[in-house]
Protein backbone atom coordinates (compact mmCIF):
# COMPACT_ATOMS: atom_id res chain seq x y z
CA UNK A 1 0.00 0.00 0.00
CA UNK A 2 0.99 4.10 -0.16
CA UNK A 3 0.56 6.36 2.74
CA UNK A 4 -0.75 9.68 1.06
CA UNK A 5 -1.33 13.17 2.93
CA UNK A 6 -3.57 15.79 1.44
CA UNK A 7 -3.31 19.65 2.21
CA UNK A 8 -5.47 21.16 3.19
CA UNK A 9 -8.10 18.82 4.89
CA UNK A 10 -10.31 21.05 4.59
CA UNK A 11 -11.11 25.06 3.78
CA UNK A 12 -13.62 27.88 3.24
CA UNK A 13 -12.92 29.96 -0.01
CA UNK A 14 -15.18 32.78 -1.17
CA UNK A 15 -16.31 32.13 -4.73
CA UNK A 16 -14.50 33.51 -7.44
CA UNK A 17 -11.10 32.61 -5.83
CA UNK A 18 -8.71 29.20 -6.47
CA UNK A 19 -7.57 26.77 -3.81
CA UNK A 20 -4.53 24.38 -4.65
CA UNK A 21 -4.49 21.26 -3.33
CA UNK A 22 -1.47 19.00 -2.33
CA UNK A 23 -1.10 15.72 -2.49
CA UNK A 24 1.77 13.91 -1.30
CA UNK A 25 2.60 10.06 -1.24
CA UNK A 26 5.44 7.98 0.34
CA UNK A 27 6.98 6.58 -2.33
CA UNK A 28 7.28 7.05 -6.25
CA UNK A 29 4.35 6.22 -7.92
CA UNK A 30 3.79 6.54 -11.70
CA UNK A 31 0.15 7.22 -11.71
CA UNK A 32 -1.63 9.55 -9.63
CA UNK A 33 -5.69 10.86 -10.13
CA UNK A 34 -7.74 13.28 -8.99
CA UNK A 35 -11.48 12.73 -7.86
CA UNK A 36 -14.37 15.09 -6.97
CA UNK A 37 -16.84 13.67 -4.43
CA UNK A 38 -19.80 15.55 -3.88
CA UNK A 39 -21.76 15.32 -0.25
CA UNK A 40 -23.18 11.91 -0.23
CA UNK A 41 -22.44 10.81 -3.54
CA UNK A 42 -19.82 8.76 -5.33
CA UNK A 43 -16.41 9.24 -6.78
CA UNK A 44 -15.91 10.92 -10.06
CA UNK A 45 -12.80 11.13 -11.99
CA UNK A 46 -11.43 14.16 -12.68
CA UNK A 47 -8.06 13.28 -14.43
CA UNK A 48 -5.02 11.10 -14.32
CA UNK A 49 -2.12 12.64 -14.02
CA UNK A 50 1.20 10.64 -15.26
CA UNK A 51 4.85 12.67 -14.40
CA UNK A 52 6.49 14.38 -17.57
CA UNK A 53 3.00 14.19 -19.28
CA UNK A 54 -0.04 16.87 -19.74
CA UNK A 55 -3.12 15.25 -17.64
CA UNK A 56 -5.55 13.31 -18.85
CA UNK A 57 -9.25 14.98 -17.95
CA UNK A 58 -12.34 13.44 -17.93
CA UNK A 59 -15.85 14.19 -19.99
CA UNK A 60 -16.90 17.70 -18.01
CA UNK A 61 -13.84 18.64 -16.59
CA UNK A 62 -11.54 21.31 -18.27
CA UNK A 63 -7.93 22.02 -17.75
CA UNK A 64 -8.56 25.97 -17.58
CA UNK A 65 -11.17 24.76 -14.54
CA UNK A 66 -8.83 22.42 -12.98
CA UNK A 67 -5.35 22.39 -13.44
CA UNK A 68 -3.11 20.04 -12.30
CA UNK A 69 0.94 19.93 -11.80
CA UNK A 70 2.58 16.33 -11.37
CA UNK A 71 6.42 17.82 -10.84
CA UNK A 72 7.88 14.54 -9.61
CA UNK A 73 6.70 11.14 -8.84
CA UNK A 74 5.76 11.64 -5.15
CA UNK A 75 4.13 14.91 -5.13
CA UNK A 76 1.18 16.44 -7.10
CA UNK A 77 -1.53 19.51 -7.13
CA UNK A 78 -5.00 19.98 -8.27
CA UNK A 79 -6.09 24.09 -8.32
CA UNK A 80 -9.68 24.70 -8.33
CA UNK A 81 -9.74 28.12 -10.13
CA UNK A 82 -12.44 30.58 -9.95
CA UNK A 83 -14.92 28.28 -7.83
CA UNK A 84 -18.54 28.86 -7.43
CA UNK A 85 -20.73 26.77 -4.60
CA UNK A 86 -21.09 24.37 -7.08
CA UNK A 87 -17.53 23.69 -6.24
CA UNK A 88 -18.07 22.26 -2.52
CA UNK A 89 -17.43 18.70 -2.74
CA UNK A 90 -14.32 16.86 -1.10
CA UNK A 91 -11.55 16.44 -3.61
CA UNK A 92 -9.47 12.73 -3.18
CA UNK A 93 -6.42 12.05 -4.91
CA UNK A 94 -5.01 8.32 -5.22
CA UNK A 95 -1.97 6.58 -6.12
CA UNK A 96 -1.95 3.67 -8.97
CA UNK A 97 0.15 0.47 -7.51
CA UNK A 98 -0.24 -2.14 -9.76
CA UNK A 99 -3.99 -2.19 -10.77
CA UNK A 100 -4.75 -1.09 -7.04
CA UNK A 101 -5.74 2.67 -6.47
CA UNK A 102 -5.26 3.94 -2.57
CA UNK A 103 -6.86 6.94 -1.68
CA UNK A 104 -5.54 10.22 0.38
CA UNK A 105 -7.87 11.28 3.45
CA UNK A 106 -9.32 13.89 0.53
CA UNK A 107 -9.84 17.98 1.02
CA UNK A 108 -13.43 19.48 2.32
CA UNK A 109 -13.94 22.24 -0.09
CA UNK A 110 -17.01 24.61 0.90
CA UNK A 111 -17.37 27.72 -1.19
CA UNK A 112 -19.37 30.39 0.07
CA UNK B 1 -20.92 4.16 -21.41
CA UNK B 2 -19.45 1.93 -18.65
CA UNK B 3 -21.45 2.28 -15.54
CA UNK B 4 -21.90 0.26 -12.32
CA UNK B 5 -24.73 -0.22 -10.14
CA UNK B 6 -24.85 -0.53 -6.52
CA UNK B 7 -27.54 -1.79 -4.44
CA UNK B 8 -29.02 -1.05 -1.49
CA UNK B 9 -28.30 2.21 -1.18
CA UNK B 10 -29.04 2.01 2.86
CA UNK B 11 -28.79 -1.30 4.71
CA UNK B 12 -29.09 -1.95 8.40
CA UNK B 13 -28.41 -4.72 10.32
CA UNK B 14 -28.14 -6.48 13.87
CA UNK B 15 -24.67 -6.99 15.43
CA UNK B 16 -23.31 -10.22 14.38
CA UNK B 17 -25.39 -10.59 11.54
CA UNK B 18 -24.50 -11.11 7.76
CA UNK B 19 -24.33 -7.94 5.07
CA UNK B 20 -24.37 -8.68 1.65
CA UNK B 21 -23.99 -5.53 -1.53
CA UNK B 22 -24.42 -6.19 -4.86
CA UNK B 23 -22.83 -4.41 -7.87
CA UNK B 24 -23.08 -4.87 -11.72
CA UNK B 25 -21.34 -3.96 -14.35
CA UNK B 26 -21.87 -3.09 -17.82
CA UNK B 27 -18.75 -3.36 -19.71
CA UNK B 28 -17.81 -6.98 -20.65
CA UNK B 29 -13.95 -6.27 -20.66
CA UNK B 30 -13.82 -4.66 -16.52
CA UNK B 31 -11.36 -7.56 -15.26
CA UNK B 32 -10.53 -6.48 -11.81
CA UNK B 33 -13.20 -5.37 -9.08
CA UNK B 34 -11.97 -3.78 -5.55
CA UNK B 35 -13.79 -2.88 -2.51
CA UNK B 36 -13.61 0.20 -0.43
CA UNK B 37 -14.95 1.13 2.50
CA UNK B 38 -15.31 4.95 3.62
CA UNK B 39 -15.82 5.97 7.12
CA UNK B 40 -17.22 9.23 8.20
CA UNK B 41 -14.44 12.34 7.07
CA UNK B 42 -11.83 9.49 5.25
CA UNK B 43 -10.28 9.10 2.30
CA UNK B 44 -11.65 5.39 0.69
CA UNK B 45 -9.62 2.18 2.21
CA UNK B 46 -9.34 -0.76 -0.01
CA UNK B 47 -10.89 -3.53 1.75
CA UNK B 48 -11.04 -6.30 -1.03
CA UNK B 49 -10.77 -6.98 -4.53
CA UNK B 50 -11.11 -9.83 -6.93
CA UNK B 51 -10.22 -10.43 -10.64
CA UNK B 52 -11.70 -11.77 -13.43
CA UNK B 53 -10.49 -15.01 -13.87
CA UNK B 54 -11.31 -16.09 -9.94
CA UNK B 55 -14.86 -16.52 -8.84
CA UNK B 56 -14.83 -15.72 -5.04
CA UNK B 57 -11.99 -14.49 -2.68
CA UNK B 58 -11.85 -14.13 0.99
CA UNK B 59 -10.19 -12.04 3.84
CA UNK B 60 -11.70 -13.00 7.76
CA UNK B 61 -14.97 -11.95 8.11
CA UNK B 62 -14.87 -10.50 3.80
CA UNK B 63 -15.79 -12.52 0.99
CA UNK B 64 -16.15 -11.23 -2.78
CA UNK B 65 -18.07 -12.96 -4.83
CA UNK B 66 -18.00 -13.11 -9.18
CA UNK B 67 -20.04 -13.85 -11.39
CA UNK B 68 -18.55 -12.79 -15.16
CA UNK B 69 -21.54 -14.50 -17.31
CA UNK B 70 -24.62 -12.23 -15.25
CA UNK B 71 -21.81 -9.12 -14.56
CA UNK B 72 -22.00 -8.71 -11.54
CA UNK B 73 -20.11 -9.13 -7.95
CA UNK B 74 -21.05 -9.15 -4.41
CA UNK B 75 -19.19 -7.87 -1.30
CA UNK B 76 -20.25 -10.24 2.31
CA UNK B 77 -19.74 -9.90 5.38
CA UNK B 78 -20.51 -11.58 8.16
CA UNK B 79 -20.56 -11.79 11.97
CA UNK B 80 -20.84 -8.05 11.85
CA UNK B 81 -19.54 -5.58 14.19
CA UNK B 82 -20.10 -1.65 14.74
CA UNK B 83 -16.92 -0.92 13.40
CA UNK B 84 -18.59 -2.05 9.90
CA UNK B 85 -20.80 0.54 9.72
CA UNK B 86 -19.02 2.90 7.17
CA UNK B 87 -20.05 3.55 3.11
CA UNK B 88 -19.03 0.65 1.05
CA UNK B 89 -18.13 1.65 -2.98
CA UNK B 90 -17.73 -1.24 -5.50
CA UNK B 91 -15.53 0.05 -8.76
CA UNK B 92 -14.30 -1.76 -12.37
CA UNK B 93 -11.75 -1.80 -13.65
CA UNK B 94 -10.62 -2.65 -17.74
CA UNK B 95 -7.36 -4.10 -18.23
CA UNK B 96 -5.17 -1.39 -18.93
CA UNK B 97 -6.74 1.60 -17.93
CA UNK B 98 -6.20 1.89 -14.58
CA UNK B 99 -9.35 3.87 -14.68
CA UNK B 100 -12.11 2.91 -12.19
CA UNK B 101 -15.83 3.46 -12.52
CA UNK B 102 -17.77 3.45 -9.02
CA UNK B 103 -21.03 2.27 -7.74
CA UNK B 104 -23.26 4.95 -6.33
CA UNK B 105 -22.26 3.46 -2.84
CA UNK B 106 -23.74 1.50 0.03
CA UNK B 107 -24.22 2.93 3.64
CA UNK B 108 -24.37 0.25 5.77
CA UNK B 109 -25.48 0.30 9.66
CA UNK B 110 -24.85 -2.10 12.17
CA UNK B 111 -26.76 -1.77 15.29
CA UNK B 112 -25.89 -2.77 18.52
Amino acid sequence: SAVISQKPSRDICQRGTSLTIQCQVDSQVTMMFWYRQQPGQSLTLIATANQGSEATYESGFVIDKFPISRPNLTFSTLTVSNMSPEDSSIYLCSVALGTEQYFGPGTRLTVT
Amino acid sequence: GENVEQHPSTLSVQEGDSAVIKCTYSDSASNYFPWYKQELGKGPQLIIDIRSNVGEKKDQRIAVTLNKTAKHFSLHITETQPEDSAVYFCAASSRGTYKYIFGTGTRLKVLA
